[in-house]
């Protein structure tokens, strides 16, 4: 059973385009996260969900909007894409937002702008 | 700031031991982890430092020291698997406990 998922693996388009990556863990946990990983390998965070409540806002473009319908399930739109927003998106949950608490991570969507 | 520092890469031979240091500058320092990244793969979990000293969990171990803003990773009887990127990664608690990471190091394992 895969513990966190999301979707789509590859995602390529255009440069002015819309998208939806979808998130979902099946760990029972309470927080959720989307980071960037961008290609120089630095994983940065951009937004972390505690009980679907918006914790971490980090300077992100507004373009960026993440939606948490339920604990389970963290989605990320990305408006009028641009080919700066190129990269592997990570989402991960943690049990909770303990500091010792291990996140794990789903296996990315590698999105491509042209 | 924050800063988190690692090397960019290294090479070790299948059956050694590797060492694979980070240093870090953080205001709100609260732990210190080690993911083991594969090539086009997620990160996962390796260790969990808070307190000084080392960690042991079979292969790997890890070792903090906060005074120093330093910590390792010592891999022992190095297989080809073990070939991936080792990031570090720092909890800030003056960063509303998120975690800073490092760009990683990539280690390559020769026969």
């Amino acid at each position: 059973d895969t513990a966190v998922s999301q979707t789509p693996k590859y995602l390529v388009t255009q440069m002015g385009n819309d998208k939806s990556i979808k998130c979902e863990q099946n760990l029972g946990h309470d927080t959720m996260y989307w980071y960037k990983q961008d290609s120089k390998k630095f994983l940065k965070i951009m937004f972390s969900y505690n009980n679907k409540e918006l914790i971490i806002n980090e300077t992100v473009p507004n373009r960026f909007s993440p939606k948490s319908p339920d604990k389970a399930h963290l989605n990320l739109h990305i408006n009028s894409l641009e080919l700066g927003d190129s990269a592997v998106y990570f989402c991960a949950s943690s049990q909770d937002t303990r500091p010792q608490e291990t996140q794990y991570f789903g296996p990315g969507t590698r999105l491509l702008v042209l | 700031g924050q800063n988190i520092d690692q090397p960019t890469e290294m090479t070790a031979t299948e059956g050694a031991i590797v060492q694979i240091n980070c240093t870090y500058q953080t205001s709100g320092f609260n732990g210190l982890f080690w993911y083991q990244q594969h090539a086009g793969e997620a990160p996962t979990f390796l260790s969990y430092n808070v307190l000084d000293g080392l960690e042991e969990k079979g292969r790997f171990s890890s070792f903090l020291s906060r005074s120093k803003g330093y910590s390792y990773l010592l891999l022992k009887e190095l297989q080809m698997k073990d070939s991936a990127s080792y990031l570090c990664a720092v909890r800030d608690e003056d960063s509303n406990y998120q975690l800073i990471w490092g760009a990683g190091t990539k280690l390559i394992i020769k026969p």
